[in-house]
């Protein structure tokens, strides 16, 4: 069966710092992969998409830029986070041909102070 | 574009009566039609699609929506409502006619069922 990992769970970062969140996924070969954005515990902004290695779409310009260095490896960064960046980071996978539902990792809950 | 509406922020049930969570869509093709929840502090869990056929699509943990292309809704349903049901429900929605694979959420509908 498929797995997804995200890491760390939580992180607490000062404005001005790097950022790196990672995804991993297991069970399965060439997925869409996806990162998702929760602001305020509610609705879901759609940040970046990957349908293949070292191929992203971004759907928002913003201070995030993502990279997918392996099949099934995901990773989510910043050079330096904004107030604004704070918020709950989900990562979701999707089959890669016909691609219905997709799936979300536990997440990462960011906080920039 | 596509967009979906979840017109209410929260639903309040008591235990063992039917609930309905609503949701509307707009694409310019035709649908794909998702339901997620999620629990506090947790990621989305699938509960169930329609993607063609039957009206009426059953999912996990006894929840069923109803797909209605003249209204462009898909609202989530579940006959008895259970305490553990309490969360936040996502709708969702793909236009199955582009290329493009993500989804597009709704709001987010806060279920509260009442012991």
């Amino acid at each position: 069966s498929q797995t997804i990992h995200q890491w760390p769970a939580t992180l607490v970062q000062p404005v001005g710092s790097p950022l790196s969140l990672e995804c991993t996924v297991e069970g399965t070969s060439n997925p869409n992969l996806y990162w998702y954005r929760q602001a305020a515990g509610r609705g879901l902004q759609l940040l970046f998409y990957s349908v293949g290695i070292g191929q992203i779409s971004s759907e928002v310009p913003q201070n995030l830029s993502a990279s997918r260095p392996q099949d099934r490896q995901f990773i989510l960064s910043s050079k330096k986070l904004l107030l604004s960046d704070s918020g709950f980071y989900l990562c979701a996978w999707g089959p890669g041909q016909s691609s219905y539902e997709q799936y979300f990792g536990p997440g990462t809950r960011l906080t920039v102070t | 574009a596509q967009s979906v509406a979840q017109p209410e922020d929260q639903v309040n049930v008591a235990e063992g009566n039917p609930l309905t969570v609503k949701c509307t869509y707009s694409v310019s093709g035709n649908p794909y039609l998702f339901w997620y929840v999620q629990y506090p502090n947790r990621g989305l869990q699938f509960l169930l699609k329609y993607i063609t056929g039957d009206n009426l699509v059953k999912g996990s943990y006894g929840f069923e929506a109803e797909f209605n292309k003249s209204q462009t809704s898909f609202h989530l349903k579940k006959p008895s409502a259970l305490v553990s049901d309490s969360a936040l429900y996502f709708c969702a929605v793909r236009d199955a006619d582009t290329g493009r694979r993500a989804l597009t959420f709704g709001s987010g509908t806060r279920l509260q069922v009442q012991p």
